[in-house]
């Protein structure tokens, strides 16, 4: 149980276009799921808290308008990356608490990859 | 602010041998801390949690203590495996909130 999928696993796009990242609860649902960007060999850092039928709130340096998060369901979030630039290159990895377990541990999805050219 | 701090940044063994990565963080307000496990260019592999009202918890070769007062954590693992080589990652609570903190993390290498 506590599956948690990412999609795509890795993704290779040109600047200045945008790329969406889907993170799915398989087995339960999520009424609060995280996006963490890791830079290469760097830890995890947590860019915004996604909560179902809500804004997302973003961390202190994260820009909102460039990091769209949607969380439309109890087991979908996605994260789009705006006018993606090589800077924005990156291991995008989601975590997702769930609602119906009173312990808080977070289950993370497998990360996508996402290439900026 | 909740720091995470883990040492050390690497290790390398060799098979059979039992090794401890330690882990500390800042602020020791926290209602759990969690172990985790990253093989190079994946996910999160949950190893173990710890609640604030335990001291330790095992799976198997693995056994993780906590002592919250002193703002440490250990990761004890036994008779370790080349297969056990991965990153390892502990990370606690921001406050009292759901976000969580990581450490840099330890690369464990263990040699056949």
């Amino acid at each position: 149980g506590a599956v948690v999928s990412q999609h795509p696993s890795w993704v290779i796009c040109k600047s200045g276009t945008s790329v969406k990242i889907e993170c799915r609860s398989l087995d339960f649902q999520a009424t609060t799921m995280f996006w963490y960007r890791q830079f290469p060999k760097q830890s995890l850092m947590l860019m915004a808290t996604s909560n179902e039928g809500s804004k997302a709130t973003y961390e202190q340096g994260v820009e909102k308008d460039k990091f769209l998060i949607n969380h439309a369901s109890l087991t979908l979030s996605t994260l789009t990356v705006t006018s993606a630039h090589p800077e924005d290159s990156s291991f995008y990895i989601c975590s997702a608490r769930d609602r119906g377990r009173g312990v808080h541990e977070q289950y993370f999805g497998p990360g996508t990859r996402l290439t900026v050219t | 602010k909740q720091e995470v701090t883990q040492i050390p940044a690497a290790l390398s063994v060799p098979e059979g041998e039992n090794l401890v990565l330690n882990c500390s963080f800042t602020d020791s307000a926290i209602y759990n801390l969690q172990w985790f496990r990253q093989d190079p260019g994946k996910g999160l592999t949950s190893l173990l949690l710890i609640q604030s009202s335990q001291r330790e918890q095992t799976s198997g070769r693995l056994n993780a203590s906590l002592d919250k007062s002193s703002g440490r954590s250990t990761l004890y693992i036994a008779a370790s495996q080349p297969g056990d080589s991965a990153t390892y990652l502990c990370a606690v609570p921001q406050g009292g909130s759901e976000k969580l903190v990581f450490g840099k993390g330890t690369k464990l290498t263990v040699n056949p």
